[in-house]
């Protein structure tokens, strides 16, 4: 059965403390990884899809990577803002268009 | 451009009574999920279509949740009878037709059944 499990659960910074956010997965046939943003009270917003092992994506104070297992989420210097909810997704063959969703990892930032 | 609209943002409702969620798709998104998150259990998938039609049910938890899609702009989950395990914020997010894209979320209904 495919899986995805995010670490840490919680990640508590201080601002401008780079750090990065793993998520594992398990799947027969990536078709796709996706990092979502979560706000309280609020639906995920999209970040960035990674395809391929090997492929990076940027944007603002976040990279993230994809290897053949994990991917990465790195926040350098992040900003009290930054705190949010980070999911990834995956979305494998032969169900191309459904995601299974991680846990999350809840993201604080103090000032 | 409108994202995905979802109503009502919150319900509170008793244990027994029907509850009618409804959302709103991104106009040209094939694609559309309902989806329920929890603390306990995260977010899981409860059912998608492509062009109005169910594709994948097998998340419904039972029989007593129902969704449809009568036309490409409109869809409802329903609960009947409601029970307190279902409350859990409910989400609903479209996807354009290709493959591989990422889905788009509304900012959910929170449920809450006393």
């Amino acid at each position: 059965e495919d899986q995805v499990t995010q670490s840490p659960e919680a990640l508590r910074l201080q601002e401008g403390e780079s750090s990065s956010l793993n998520c594992s997965y398990t799947v027969s046939g990536l078709r796709g990884l996706f990092w979502y943003r979560q706000d309280p009270g609020k639906g995920p917003e999209f970040l960035f899809t990674l395809y391929s092992a090997g492929e990076e994506k940027e944007k603002e104070r976040l990279k993230a990577t994809l290897t053949k297992k994990e991917s990465f989420l790195h926040i350098t210097a992040p900003k009290p803002e930054d705190s949010a909810t980070y999911l990834c997704a995956v979305q494998a063959a032969p169900q191309n268009n459904d995601m299974r969703f991680g846990a999350g990892t809840r993201l604080t930032v103090k000032p | 451009d409108a994202g995905v609209i979802q109503s009502p943002r919150h319900e509170v409702t008793e244990m027994g009574q029907e509850v009618t969620l409804r959302c709103k798709p991104i106009s040209g998104h094939d694609y559309l999920f309902w989806y329920r998150q929890t603390m306990m259990r995260g977010l899981e998938l409860l059912i998608y279509f492509n062009n109005n039609v169910p594709i994948d049910d097998s998340g419904m938890p039972e029989d007593r949740f129902s969704a449809k899609m009568p036309n490409a702009s409109f869809s409802t989950l329903k609960i009947q009878p409601s029970e307190p395990r279902d409350s859990a914020v409910y989400f609903c997010a479209s996807s354009p037709g290709t493959l591989n894209q990422p889905q788009h979320f509304g900012d959910g209904t929170r449920l809450s059944i006393l």
